[in-house]
Formats: C-alpha cells, sequence, structure tokens
C-alpha cells in the first residue's frame, strides 16, 4: 500500500525558513517523479514543485522559484522542501504527491495527508 | 502564474448527469494529458482520471474524462449526494515547465 506522509510544517515568521518532509512507502521511490502541492486556507490547489525520480531534474511553480529548494533521499525514500524567504502568501497545506512514472508529474496518483504552514508574526 | 479555466460551480439533482469543463492553451491542454482530481471536505485530493478519460482502479464508471483541443471535459453520472466536492484539472505545461490546475469546480448536488 502505498502511503505518503507529510511532517514539518508549523508557525513560522515572515523571513524565516522551514524544511518539509515526505516519507514513502509502499512502492519503489527512486522509480517515480514526485510534487509538492499546496493549498492556501479557502483556495485551490497549486502545484510548487516537482523533482524526477534520479533526483537529477527540479521543477518550480513562479511564485516560489529562487525561495524553495525540492530535493528527495532515495536511500531514505524521503521527499524533502526546503522554504526560504517564507512569506504571509505562503501559508497553506502542503501536500505530497506521487506521479507516474520516473518522469512525469502531470498525474498525481497518490497524496499525502498534507501538512500546516502558517506563515505570520 | 497562469491557470486552468473552470466554472466556479455547478450544480445539479440527484441521479442526474453534470459536466465540469476545463480550458487551457496550446502549451498546456493542447498538448499533454489532462487529468481530474476530486477533493471531498476536508480531505486530501484524489485523482479521478487520468491521460484524459482513464480511471484509476476504485474509481466508479460514473466519472469520465474527454479532451478535445485545448479543452477537457468530466463527467459526472447518476449523481450522488457523496460526489459533493470540489474538482480540480491538472496538467503539464510544456512552456512554463510546471504541472498547473484549474481554479477547481464546487459540485452540489441539490
Amino acid at each position: 500500500e502505498v502511503q505518503l506522509v507529510e511532517s514539518g510544517g508549523g508557525l513560522i515568521q515572515p523571513g524565516g525558513s522551514l524544511r518539509l518532509s515526505c516519507a514513502a512507502s509502499g512502492f519503489i521511490f527512486s522509480s517515480y517523479a514526485m510534487s509538492w502541492v499546496r493549498q492556501a486556507p479557502g483556495k485551490g490547489l497549486e502545484w510548487v514543485s516537482g523533482i524526477i525520480g534520479s533526483g537529477g531534474g527540479t521543477y518550480y511553480a513562479d511564485s516560489v522559484k529562487g525561495r524553495f529548494t525540492i530535493s528527495r533521499d532515495n536511500s531514505k525514500n524521503t521527499l524533502y522542501l526546503q522554504m526560504n524567504s517564507l512569506r504571509a502568501e505562503d501559508t497553506a497545506i502542503y501536500y505530497c504527491a506521487k506521479g507516474q512514472g520516473s518522469g512525469s508529474f502531470n498525474e498525481l496518483h497518490y497524496w499525502g495527508q498534507g501538512t500546516l504552514v502558517t506563515v505570520s508574526s | 502564474q497562469s491557470v486552468l479555466t473552470q466554472p466556479p460551480s455547478v450544480s445539479a439533482a440527484p441521479g442526474q448527469k453534470v459536466t465540469i469543463s476545463c480550458s487551457g492553451t496550446s502549451s498546456s491542454i493542447g498538448n499533454n494529458y489532462v487529468s481530474w482530481y476530486q477533493q471531498l471536505p476536508g480531505t486530501a485530493p484524489r485523482l479521478l482520471i487520468y491521460e484524459n478519460d482513464k480511471r484509476p482502479s476504485g474509481i466508479s464508471d460514473r466519472f469520465s474524462g474527454s479532451k478535445s483541443g485545448t479543452s477537457a471535459t468530466l463527467g459526472i453520472t447518476g449523481l450522488q449526494t457523496g460526489d459533493e466536492a470540489d474538482y480540480y484539472c491538472g496538467t503539464w505545461d510544456r512552456s512554463l515547465k510546471a504541472v498547473l490546475f484549474g481554479g477547481g469546480t464546487k459540485l452540489t448536488v441539490l
């Protein structure tokens, strides 16, 4: 059974940093692209970033480019999102999601339960 | 960042059929597969349709998808109160090199 469990969310002041983690199980982690998707309170889904199975290719939404860094440790079956220079508008539930295939982000077959990040002073 | 365009809300009676549209561009829907997601209140999204018209195992055949040009459509037949949720379309944009989601459509089963 595929399981994705996010952690690392919390309350952080504007300008601060936070690292989210997503522990994966139930599949060959290194064979699949992974994504982070966020949802601000009462708003729709926004794709944040994606990384291919090998970790060699990363992609970002314009809204986070230069501030967020996605990475993965295939030996630990874990996905990360390093978030720097956080802003109030980054407040959201952050979901990690599993793609279909090592290089495709187009379809997100499995989602974690999400972790809440609140940026506020 | 641009998004795909969906109607904010749709409604229909139990047992009826509803369609939800999703409009994009040649760099998004026009050249990539479309996926659809259902988000029940207070839960994470789940994949309903992938590659325009395929259903993952466990998804009812009451849900269907189609694509034509730069638009896609989700169809739901035999509406049930349990179908009340937000529905999102999504696809890769080859120019932006990013996944785009529609703004979401809230389905109300009257």
